[in-house]
């Protein structure tokens, strides 16, 4: 298994602003993702987190608006750029080393 | 598109009852993930089913993957209120040491009542 620590652990902003999480695995992981969550609903992938090149969106997501880092094996970081009231969510960091673990995720607020 | 139908949504039983959760799909998965999440954590796994057919138990919980890897289901025995919380199944696509992206079904958020 990977233990996964995330920050902040939650955050409310203002509108207009950027906020970036952070994540952290306790070991080299091939891959990592980036999921969003609304408060009790299902998880909806925004990207995979490609260490060494750009990541990989899914529909409906785009780099402008959540920029991604993924510096090494262990860590990465996610934007949300110019928020609005939209983008309040649980936003959670996955690593996949053989099987998928979960950060405890971070919960934001856009006023 | 893959999809992954979860039913039910929504399940409030009594302490003690049964219960099943089912995630259907039509397209074939090489494995097959539950995840139990609680208020305000990440998902946590719960088991990850690889092989058609293949049942796995976890104490009161039985989970089956169906023999196509289309579809799965868990069985709570004898509920208990340490059971609330949002079960989510997920399948991937990805082989080889690599799960790759997980598609998710819309959860089954359970309440067991004392």
């Amino acid at each position: 298994s990977a233990v996964i620590s995330q920050k902040p652990s939650r955050d409310i902003c203002q509108r207009g602003t950027s906020l970036t999480i952070q994540c952290q695995v306790d070991s080299q992981v091939t891959m990592m993702f980036w999921y969003r969550q609304q408060p009790g609903q299902s998880l909806t992938l925004i990207a995979t987190a490609n260490q060494g090149s750009e990541a990989t969106y899914e529909s409906g997501f785009v780099i402008d608006k959540f920029p991604i880092s993924r510096p090494n094996l262990t860590f990465s970081t996610l934007t949300v750029s110019n928020m609005s009231p939209e983008d309040s969510s649980i936003y959670l960091c996955s690593a996949d080393n053989n099987e998928q673990f979960f950060g405890p995720g971070t919960r934001l607020t856009v006023l | 598109t893959q999809l992954l139908e979860q039913s039910p949504q929504f399940l409030s039983i009594q302490e003690g009852e049964n219960l099943t959760v089912y995630c259907n799909s039509s397209s074939v998965f090489s494995s097959l993930q539950w995840y139990r999440q609680e208020p305000g954590e990440g998902p946590v796994l719960l088991v990850t089913v690889v092989t058609g057919g293949e049942v796995k138990k976890l104490k009161r919980l039985t989970f089956q993957f169906g023999d196509a890897r289309k579809d799965s289901s868990l069985h709570i025995t004898a509920a208990q209120p340490g059971d609330t919380g949002l079960y989510l199944c997920a399948g991937a696509l990805g082989y080889g040491g690599s799960q790759g992206n997980l598609i998710f079904g819309k959860g089954t958020k359970l309440s067991v009542k004392p």
